[in-house]
């Protein structure tokens, strides 16, 4: 089955500085990989998903760039605020390839020092 | 309300005790997951219900725990004989369509079992 790494488990930013989290996967099927932003006592919620055909996606301060060669995908989260502090996962999924929903990362904690 | 509603929010109970949790997912949906998260962890996926489909079962750790989906909206998880090691939260999401695209998650329910 797919194993999706995530690093690092914990990162601390400057207001206004740039974040960047990284993701690898193991199964070169997979074609879908979206991004979900958890608040502190609140479910995930999506904020950016890009697919294998596209090797960057842009929205507003943050973007998501693909490497299918290498096997891996990162988040990109440009001048930095307070509310970008929360549990950050990637995910994997190769669709068709089953109903067991997508494998997620084990997160990363961001914190913005202001 | 327009989301995915979990209830209770959070359950205490007894090591040994049967616990159940409801979820009530966005109207029209026709998937339904549920996840585990434990503290420091990934989501963990437990089960998958698509319309009228047959629930894909595979993620379940163990006989203990069983879900179902009434009328193809909410759902009830349920553990049987809870254990110390099934303290976790459990997330609930919803989907539009069968190829798990963007899920909507719940707040989660945060079970603690003494």
């Amino acid at each position: 089955g797919e194993n999706v790494e995530q690093h690092p488990s914990t990162l601390s930013v400057q207001e206004g500085d740039s974040a960047v989290i990284k993701c690898t996967y193991s199964d070169s099927a997979s074609n879908y990989f979206p991004w979900y932003k958890q608040e502190l006592g609140k479910g995930p919620q999506l904020i950016i998903d890009i697919r294998s055909n596209v090797g960057e996606k842009k929205d507003q301060r943050i973007a998501v760039t693909l490497n299918k060669t290498a096997k891996h995908f990162s988040l990109h989260i440009t001048e930095t605020q307070p509310e970008d502090s929360a549990v950050y996962f990637c995910a994997a999924k190769f669709e068709g390839g089953g109903a067991d929903g997508l494998t997620f990362g084990k997160g990363t904690h961001l914190i913005i020092q202001p | 309300g327009a989301g995915v509603s979990q209830s209770p929010s959070n359950k205490v109970t007894e090591k040994g005790k049967d616990v159940e949790l409801r979820c009530d997912p966005i109207s029209g949906h026709t998937a339904l997951y549920w996840y585990r998260q434990s503290l420091g962890q990934g989501l963990e996926f437990l089960i998958y219900f698509q319309g009228n489909s047959a629930p894909d079962k595979s993620g379940l750790p163990s006989d203990r725990f069983s879900a179902e989906r009434t009328g193809g909206s909410v759902s009830t998880l349920t553990i049987q004989r809870t254990q110390q090691e099934d303290s976790a939260v459990y997330l609930c999401a919803s989907s539009a369509g069968q190829m798990n695209e963007k899920l909507f998650f719940g707040s989660g329910t945060q079970l603690s079992v003494l």
